[in-house]
């Protein structure tokens, strides 16, 4: 059973447009929430991350939004440019285990 | 300060044979995950070494095994490969303390199984 669900699988938006990528979850116990961005030929790198005490966190041009009630959050990138173009995994991990769920996965591509 | 190491960056094998892959953490990181990177599948949790304990493991078979050395360098052995064992493995480290925390990626092992 995948514990992290994501989606969309694909995202295509215009240069200057919101990109909007969700996750659910199902384990009540995680309680650490980071995305990750990855380019070709490179491991993932943390772009922010949130803990579930508060319901938003703005770091530049991305936020996320969380909804523990229906266990939800999602990846919001303002203004979204050429180089913002890669594959972008959300992540949950709990009960102070550094065992990380990863969901499939989001390829963006931000046309100029 | 140096990022994540993995060697062997690329490497093919066939299928029964078996392969050990090594990582060198960040200095100064005490625990070092290990994930498998499939189209499709995301990355699965392998394990997660934490001053040469393992510490948490993921579902897969005993053919995958790993171990910590006592200065934080992995490695994880893969034996008998399957097709399906075809995949990018990537080593995190980090703190470890407090537990959960940033991961910090190496580019990864990719792995094909013919």
């Amino acid at each position: 059973q995948q514990q992290v669900k994501q989606s969309p699988q694909s995202l295509i938006v215009q240069k200057g447009g919101i990109s909007i990528i969700n996750c659910a979850y199902e384990n009540t116990a995680f309680d650490y929430f980071p995305w990750y961005q990855q380019f070709p030929g490179k491991g993932p790198a943390l772009l922010i991350a949130i803990r579930p005490d508060v319901s938003e966190k703005k770091e530049g041009r991305f936020t996320i939004s969380f909804n523990k009630s229906a266990k939800q959050f999602s990846l919001h990138i303002m203004d979204s440019q050429p180089g913002d173009s890669a594959t972008y995994f959300c992540a949950a991990s709990g009960n102070n285990f550094n065992k990380f769920y990863f969901g499939s996965g989001t390829k963006l591509n931000v046309k100029p | 300060k140096a990022g994540v190491t993995q060697t062997p960056r690329y490497l093919i094998k066939t299928r029964g044979q078996q392969v050990t892959l090594s990582c060198s953490p960040i200095s100064g990181h005490r625990s070092v995950s290990w994930y498998q990177q499939t189209p499709g599948q995301g990355l699965q949790f392998l394990f997660e070494y934490f001053s040469e304990t393992q510490r948490n493991k993921g579902n897969f078979p005993g053919r995958f095994s790993g171990r910590q050395f006592s200065n934080s360098r992995s490695e994880m052995n893969v034996s008998t490969l399957e097709l399906g064992d075809s995949a990018l493995y990537l080593c995190a480290s980090s703190a470890g303390t407090p537990d959960t925390g940033e991961l910090f990626f190496g580019e990864g092992s990719r792995l094909t199984v013919l």
